[in-house]
């Protein structure tokens, strides 16, 4: 299967802890996304990366998070400090540049965190 | 600013007869407009998109959905439920300020779809 793949699926951790997620696009994917769920809610954008580049970041997204995607190919999430209210769903999407139209996101089937 | 609301937060049929899910947007500019769905576990799947051709949009699965910009909506619907039709099922909308820009989807707060034999 070659579709956007993440890790870990689950985390549980304790306030004050860091936690990185990974996010594999699908192969040739230049453009990468991350979004969060929280229950019972839709996912909320939190930032783009085009390549390596980081062109855009939610105000969702405070000084504790930072993500990464170096060589343009995977990319990381990580969250500093943690809060209660960092548990949700943190979902990766990735897709291709294209020309003309709007792009077609596939999205990865998430990090499910939660902090205790 | 852009923004979409789904008018119902669940809805139940039973296999077999129509589904409607509703949705109105907000935006702007010229939209783009997406159905997601999600089951258990599972990622989200795109059903269908609406890129400005034309109105009625045919996705996968039997689901279509028509696009009124007089009434700003883009409802959702299929003409026999199945029972594997049951999940959560969001609106999206998005634009783009440039032809072939990116897109930061921006997600109404789902409709849960139940299927009753």
């Amino acid at each position: 299967d070659t579709g956007v793949s993440q890790n870990p699926r689950h985390k549980i951790t304790k306030r004050g802890q860091n936690v990185t997620f990974r996010c594999d696009p699908i192969s040739e994917h230049n453009r990468l996304y991350w979004y969060r769920q929280t229950l019972g809610q839709g996912p909320e954008f939190l930032t783009y990366f085009q390549n390596e580049a980081q062109l855009e970041k939610s105000r969702l997204l405070s000084d504790r998070f930072s993500a990464e995607r170096p060589k343009g190919s995977f990319s990381t999430l990580e969250i500093q400090r943690t809060e209660q209210g960092d548990s949700a769903m943190y979902l990766c999407a990735s897709s291709p540049r294209t020309r003309g139209t709007t792009d077609t996101q596939y999205f990865g089937p998430g990090t499910r965190l939660t902090v205790l | 600013a852009q923004s979409v609301t789904q008018l119902d937060s669940h809805v139940s049929v039973s296999e077999g007869t129509p589904v409607l899910l509703r949705c109105n947007y907000s935006s702007s500019y010229s939209p783009s407009l997406f159905w997601y769905v999600q089951h258990p576990n599972k990622g989200l799947q795109l059903l269908l998109k609406y890129t400005s051709a034309a109105t009625l949009v045919k996705g996968i699965n039997g689901f279509e959905a028509e696009f009124k910009k007089s009434e700003t909506s883009f409802h959702l619907t299929k003409p026999s439920a199945h029972m594997s039709d049951a999940a959560e099922y969001f609106c999206v909308v998005t634009f783009s300020m440039f032809s072939g820009g990116y897109n930061k989807l921006i997600f109404g707060a789902g409709t849960r779809l139940a299927v009753h034999p």
